[in-house]
Formats: C-alpha cells, structure tokens, sequence
C-alpha cells in the first residue's frame, strides 16, 4: 500500500500568489481530512470528507482557503492569495470508515514570502 | 482554547528506563484518545489508543493509561528505546468514529543511549 501521498513536499510562494496542495488518499478510504501544523497552534483540523462530500469545514481560516474531493482518489486544499502567515505544514490524512486510525501524509512544508 | 495539552514541551530519558508523557483535556465530551508519533519530515503516525470505556491498554512497550475523573491521560513507554526518539501528540473526539480529532502540542522525546 502506497500510504497517503501529498504534493508538492515543499513549496516557496510570494504573497498573493495561488497555492494548490495535492493528496491522494489510501485505496478504499472514505474519509479525508485536511489538516495544518504550524508552531502557535500546533495540528488543527481544516476540513474532512466523507465519500467525496465536505463535511466540516469550521476549521477553515478564511475565504482564502478551498478544498474539493472531486472523486474518491484526489483531494486538493487551495489558498488563493496566499499570504506569509499561511505558512506551515498542510497534512492530508484518511481513514476507513470501519476504522478508528487516522493515517497521515508526510506533509506538504509551505513558505509564502 | 486548548482543549487538549501536553504541557512538557519535552523529555529526556536515559535507555532502557521508562518514559511517560502526559496529557490532560478539558472537554468532558471526549470518548476516544489517540497518541501519535511523528519523526521530523514525516507525517504523524498512530501509535495506540483507549476507549473511555477503559482505563488501560497495552501494546508491547506502550501502555496507555486513562484517569476520567482528572481528565488525564499519560503513555508509558518500557524499556525507552533510542528509536523511540520523536514528537509524541495525544489526540481526542467525542465519537469512536476519529472524525474531529482534537491534538495536543506535542511533547519531544529524547532518549539517550
């Protein structure tokens, strides 16, 4: 098993530009979550999908920040324009259904600035 | 509001002793706990977790330990290994479904050989 993959692994942006950050979940996953580590606030939920449909999005910070799952093996997390505070470590992280374990990505390291 | 707090930054623990990191919550809503490692430039990964229906679970050299009425939870890790080396979280919900998992800061283990 491939695990969950995320791309890009890092990326450097000037504010204001687009960022679009990548994951494609484990085989058979329902669940998708979003999820961004940074030093004040530690790991907080954004946004988590079950089978394909946002469910809580309440983490989301701002307009600013988008996530789709337009089928069951792609979800992209997207801010537009990115600003320096944005920076962090956006993780995607996906669970079976049957399941209680969450399994993570290795993280997409953003830098805006 | 941190509803979830690991309030040792980190620990330092010689091989072969026991280290044991602790966590306390606030929201008496909380059913299900988790514990996370995570190597730097890795996405965390799940270590073990306990129902509320439990006080103890154990997994060859992690035990975990609840105390509802304190609202605490601590892991046990004998004997501490140098591999064992890494950010350790502990993480809650309010449901046995892992869907709105609340992390605490995080708390570094060392152990020295």
């Amino acid at each position: 098993d491939a695990g969950v993959i995320q791309s890009p692994r890092h990326e450097v942006t000037e504010m204001g530009q687009e960022v679009t950050l990548r994951c494609k979940p484990i085989s058979g996953h329902d669940y998708l979550f979003w999820y961004r580590q940074t030093m004040m606030r530690g790991l907080e939920l954004l946004i988590y999908f079950n089978n394909n449909v946002p469910i809580d999005d309440s983490g989301m910070p701002e307009d600013r920040f988008s996530a789709k799952m337009p089928n069951a093996s792609f979800s992209t997390l997207k801010i537009q324009p990115s600003e320096p505070r944005d920076s962090a470590v956006y993780f995607c992280a996906t669970r079976w259904g049957g399941q209680n374990t969450i399994y993570f990505g290795e993280g997409s390291w953003l830098t805006v600035v | 509001d941190q509803q979830v707090k690991q309030n040792s930054p980190s620990l330092s623990v010689q091989e072969g002793r026991i280290s044991i990191l602790n966590c306390d919550y606030t929201n008496s809503m909380f059913d299900y706990f988790l514990w996370y490692k995570k190597y730097p430039a890795e996405g965390p990964t799940f270590l073990i977790s306990i129902s509320s229906i439990k006080d103890k679970n154990e997994d060859g050299r992690f035990t975990v330990f609840l105390n509802k009425s304190a609202k605490h939870l601590s892991l046990h890790i004998v004997p501490s290994q140098p591999g064992d080396s890494a950010v350790y979280f502990c993480a809650a919900t309010p449901n046995n479904a892992g869907n709105m998992l609340t992390f605490g800061g995080g708390t570094r283990l060392m152990v020295k050989p």
